[in-house]
């Protein structure tokens, strides 16, 4: 089955730091998302991306599809920042099978 | 509020019990997912229906049978369950094979003593 890796695993960063994610999948999708989960286990939907970039605030992210991978950039973390993120896609030949990544724990400290 | 609701929001249950979690959308979405979170570790797509037919079933035990009466609605039975079982369970609703978002509720946090 499709393999969605997400890194690095743990980062720790000083409030307003900048800090880079990065998604590997291995087989070709129909999209992707990035979510935050917060310490509730809430899961907040942070970008819809099956290519190209987006902005959002002081988030963005990229998909390069073709390349299998999506990066999430974070610029000027805040605490509130602190979470889990995920990627998750859908797969291209099951289209209804949202798989997703192995997350990466973020701690952002004062 | 994402317009995927789930309740309750937190269940303690004996090994021996039955009990049922249940999901609702309000997003017209024709799709709906059980997703199961062991702690501290990515989540584990259980189940997937797709106008109400069951399109994926992942390996799960049955002890956890699923059942979704209408688009809007789906719910998990959960019966004999094993301490081990204890996760967040999460539900979530989307549309067209990821052609629309999809969304998640807040989950049910089980705890099986």
């Amino acid at each position: 089955g499709i393999q969605v890796e997400q890194s690095p695993p743990d980062l720790i960063l000083q409030e307003g730091a900048n800090s880079t994610l990065r998604c590997n999948f291995s087989d070709s999708v129909n999209n992707l998302q990035w979510f935050h989960q917060n310490p509730w286990g809430q899961l907040i939907n942070l970008f819809y991306i099956p290519s190209g970039t987006k902005q959002n605030g002081r988030l963005s992210a990229t998909t390069v599809a073709t390349e299998r991978y999506s990066l999430l950039y974070i610029s000027s973390s805040q605490t509130t920042d602190s979470g889990v993120y995920f990627c998750a896609v859908f797969l291209s030949y099951n289209t209804d099978k949202l798989i997703f990544g192995t997350g990466t724990r973020l701690q952002v400290f004062p | 509020e994402t317009g995927v609701t789930q309740t309750p929001r937190h269940l303690v249950m004996g090994m021996t019990n039955k009990k049922s979690l249940k999901c609702e959308q309000h997003l017209g979405h024709n799709a709906m997912y059980w997703y199961k979170q062991s702690a501290k570790k990515p989540l584990e797509l259980m189940f997937v229906y797709s106008l109400e037919e069951r399109v994926e079933n992942n390996s799960v035990p049955s002890r956890f049978s699923p059942e979704c009466p209408n688009s809007s609605h789906l719910f998990l039975h959960l019966h004999t369950l094993q301490p081990e079982d204890s996760a967040l369970y999460l539900c979530a609703s989307s549309s067209d094979g990821g052609r629309t978002e999809a969304f998640f509720g807040q989950g049910t946090r089980l705890t099986v003593v």
